[in-house]
Parts: structure tokens; sequence; C-alpha cells
């Protein structure tokens, strides 16, 4: 069964900080990885997405993930964060083209001014 | 473009009760969506629809749940009778099916369900 899993639960970072959020996957096949978002009263929203190509890929906002398949992993990363960053950030796998999603357990992301 | 809508935001019943939430998707959008977001933890799939039709609903516990998208547009979810465990944040999503397979699902506010 698939399965993802997010190492941190809450980070806390002053501003300018650089950011990076783990995320490890379960999944023996070809796999279609997400990271999305939660601001603070907002919907969850997609922030970056992979599904093929080069396994660097950039989201809005400044973010970027790398997929390295070797590990299993998609970390989320951005080198300077802001106060507007604070927010939840749920990683996603998705396994083949017709799966469904199935998220990891989030990352809180505080970011002190 | 409108998101997705969703009603109510917030419920609180007791245990045994009844409730139904009710969903909205984008316009034109295909495919719809049940999540369950227990607190401290990732949206879980309840169950998917396309257009009028299940597509999974291996994840929805049929004894007390039950959804329905009867003209593949709004769609309601329903729990009879409530537990405890069921307290929760129900979130709706819904996506266009496109060429290709890929689909960026879009997520309503949710409704937050406390069960005493």
């Amino acid at each position: 069964a698939q399965s993802v899993s997010q190492h941190n639960h809450h980070v806390i970072l002053s501003e300018a900080a650089s950011l990076e959020l783990g995320c490890n996957y379960s999944y023996g096949g070809t796999v279609n990885l997400f990271w999305y978002v939660q601001y603070p009263g907002q919907h969850l929203q997609l922030l970056l997405k992979y599904f093929s190509g080069d396994p660097l890929v950039k989201g809005i906002k400044g973010f970027e993930a790398e997929f390295i398949k070797s590990k299993f992993s998609f970390n989320l990363r951005k080198p300077s964060v802001q106060w507007s960053d604070t927010a939840e950030y749920f990683c996603a796998v998705r396994g083949g083209s017709q799966g469904n999603l199935i998220f990891g357990k989030g990352t809180k992301l505080s970011v002190k001014p | 473009e409108a998101g997705v809508a969703q009603s109510p935001r917030y419920k609180i019943i007791e245990k045994r009760q009844s409730v139904a939430f009710w969903c909205n998707p984008i316009s034109g959008h295909a495919t719809l969506y049940w999540y369950q977001q227990i607190l401290g933890q990732g949206p879980k799939l309840l169950i998917q629809f396309q257009n009028n039709g299940v597509v999974d609903d291996s994840q929805l516990p049929k004894d007390r749940f039950s959804a329905e998208r009867l003209k593949g547009v709004d769609s309601t979810l329903k729990i009879q009778p409530a537990k405890l465990e069921d307290s929760a944040v129900y979130l709706c999503a819904s996506s266009s099916t496109l060429a290709g397979g890929f689909y960026e699902q879009y997520f309503g506010p949710g409704t937050r369900l406390t069960v005493t």
C-alpha cells in the first residue's frame, strides 16, 4: 500500500532562514508527487507537482522540490522564507496516472517576523 | 472562476445524530471527491465520483456514511448515525479530466464537524 511520511510535525523559523521539509513515500511503481499548502483560514491549494522529466520542480512563491527516486523522497525547499509562508504543508503521492492522492500528515511551518 | 463551495462550514451534533454536508464543485468539473481530515492528519479520500457514478468508495464506512451526486453536479455526504471518531473536517474537491490523465484537484473550505 502507498504511504507518505513527513518527518517534521512543526517547524519554526525566522524570516530569511532557509527551509527544507522532508517527504518520503512508499510505492514501487511510477508515482506523481505533489506538495499542497494550506494558509491559515484558506483552502488547501497545490504548491507544485512532479510527473516526469527534470527532478527539480519549481512551484509558486519561490518554492521548489527535488525528486530523488533512489531515496523515495520529494523534499520541499525555499532559500529564504517569509512571514507569509506560515502555513501547513502536505506532501501527497499518486501511484500511476489513475490512482488517488495519498497525503502525509502535514508539517506546520511557523515563520517568526 | 468560482471555487468549490461547501456548506455548512461548521456543525456540532451529538453522537448517534445524523448530519449532511453539501458540495458544489467548480462548473464543468466532472470529478468530485470527498475527503475526511482528522486533526493532526492529512486528508483521506472517502469517495470519488465521475459525473454521477462512483469511481472509488473503498474507504467509505458504508455502514454509516453515504454520498450521492444525482445530477452529476452537486453532491451530499451523510453520516447516520454519527460517532465521536467522526469529528473531523470534511473536504470536497473537484477536478476536470484533461488529456493525458493529469487533473489538479481544487479544494473547498471544508466543513468542520464536532461530535459530542
